[in-house]
């Protein structure tokens, strides 16, 4: 069974500093990994994937994420915060081989950005 | 502007009464999924559709059923509220399983 654990369910940093949003899954099978972004009374944005090839991924707003398949983690990144910033994010793996093509989130991690 | 519509917004229902939430796509992907979400427990699968025509069990089916007529619609309903399914229901859809999957905006459900 896959999962997903997401660690720190509340993150704060001061605005200008490095964001590291920590995700950590299981899977038995290659995953597909994603992040993904809510807004308050919003559904989730897509801010990246990783499926196959390149393990750096680059996705929008200046974030990126890197695979380690050793470490079996998908932590998310970004060099300076920006006030914007401050929303909930969810790291969730899919099994590409699968029949559902389910999602399976982590419980999510709040970032709050200081002034 | 391309993308899910969900139906109401928000809802307040006695239990025990039959419900309907309505999810469109306009982007003519074959995959669609409802998930609820609920703090502390992340979005957790209700059912999905692999293309239409087809419909699966998530992680929690019970007490939800869905139906997929044609590609763009993908209803759920809740045949009689209990309180436990007071949740925020998102829909979503991708072009193919695996693939990234797109949001709707949400129904925010509260069963009295």
């Amino acid at each position: 069974a896959q999962s997903v654990t997401q660690l720190g369910s509340h993150v704060s940093v001061s605005e200008g500093a490095l964001v590291l949003l920590r995700c950590n899954y299981s899977s038995s099978v290659p995953p597909y990994l994603f992040w993904y972004v809510q807004y308050p009374n919003q559904g989730l944005q897509l801010l990246l994937k990783y499926t196959t090839g390149a393990t750096l991924v680059k996705g929008i707003n200046g974030f990126e994420a890197e695979f380690k398949k050793s470490e079996t983690s998908f932590h998310l990144t970004k060099p300076s915060a920006h006030m914007s910033d401050a929303a909930e994010y969810f790291c969730a793996v899919s099994d590409g081989s699968s029949n559902t093509g389910k999602l399976i989130f982590g419980q999510g991690t709040t970032l709050q950005v200081k002034p | 502007i391309a993308g899910i519509t969900q139906a109401p917004t928000s809802q307040i229902l006695a239990a025990g009464r039959r419900m309907t939430l309505r999810c469109t796509q306009d982007m003519r992907h074959n995959a669609m999924y409802w998930y609820r979400q609920d703090l502390g427990l992340g979005l957790r699968l209700i059912h999905y559709s692999n293309t239409a025509g087809t419909t699966g069990k998530g992680e929690v089916p019970d007490g939800y059923s869905v139906s997929r007529a044609n590609t763009d619609d993908f209803p759920l309903t809740l045949a009689s509220a209990v309180p436990s399914q007071t949740s925020v229901y998102f829909c979503a859809s991708s072009e193919d399983r695996g693939q990234p999957q797109h949001f709707g905006d949400g129904t925010r459900l509260s069963i009295l």
